[in-house]
């Protein structure tokens, strides 16, 4: 088990509506990184929190956007959902900003688009 | 940017074989590499990494990679695999100093071992 805790894990909503997925990093981390793994896909890196600044970002569209709280905890908001955006969100935390450390991934959230 | 292929998405063994998985990428300069395990029903779990130094590295559960720059690769490999290795394997790979652009996956390896 990692430290890193994710809700809901399971989701199903509408096309067109708005989610908001929460993740809690492993305690002592300040790095939050959330990633959608489509089915039979690696995840693909969606965006980066770092003392609750974004400071990287994927190839997504702005529809998708994200808030690290001072606690580190963060949340991934994705708006005006589409069929595609069916997937497994995961969330990972490590103890700083650069990636020369191991990440360590929640179990993640599955959202379903009907 | 970034990629990573991973040769084999379906791979199917007996207990006590050896197992090999490929995975190259591409981007020329200093990368960061990992190999991640996703067990049916689990988080992602690190395997191994290499940073820098020994070009073969171990990780847990007996598994170890070899890293050859020349090629671009970084292949996981156990001598003799056991049924609880069945899971879903992931190549990844980051560069450093580009830590905020995240951790770039293979599509991965469906590993199935049969007793």
């Amino acid at each position: 088990e990692t430290g890193v805790t994710q809700s809901p894990t399971h989701l199903i909503k509408t096309r067109g509506q708005q989610v908001t997925l929460r993740c809690s990093s492993q305690s002592g981390h300040n790095t939050v990184s959330w990633y959608q793994q489509a089915l039979g896909q690696g995840p693909q890196f969606i965006f980066q929190y770092y003392r609750e600044e974004e400071n990287g970002r994927g190839n997504f569209p702005p529809r998708f956007s994200g808030l690290q709280f001072p606690n580190y905890s963060s949340e991934l908001n994705v708006n005006a959902l589409e069929l595609d955006d069916s997937a497994l969100y995961l969330c990972a935390s490590s103890p700083s900003g650069q990636m020369n450390t191991e990440a360590f991934f929640g179990q993640g959230t599955r959202l379903t688009v009907v | 940017a970034q990629s990573v292929s991973q040769h084999n998405h379906h791979v199917i063994l007996s207990e006590a074989a050896s197992l090999e998985l490929g995975c190259n990428y591409s981007y020329g300069g200093t990368v960061n590499l990992f190999w991640y395990v996703q067990y049916p029903g689990q988080h992602l779990q690190l395997l191994l990494k290499y940073f820098s130094g020994d070009p073969l590295v171990k990780g847990i559960k007996g598994f170890e990679a070899e890293f050859i720059k020349s090629k671009f690769s970084f292949n996981l490999r156990k001598p003799s695999v056991q049924w609880s290795d069945t899971a879903e394997y992931f190549c990844a790979v980051n560069a450093p100093g580009g830590g905020a652009d995240g951790l770039t996956f293979g599509k991965g390896t469906h590993l199935i071992i049969q007793p």
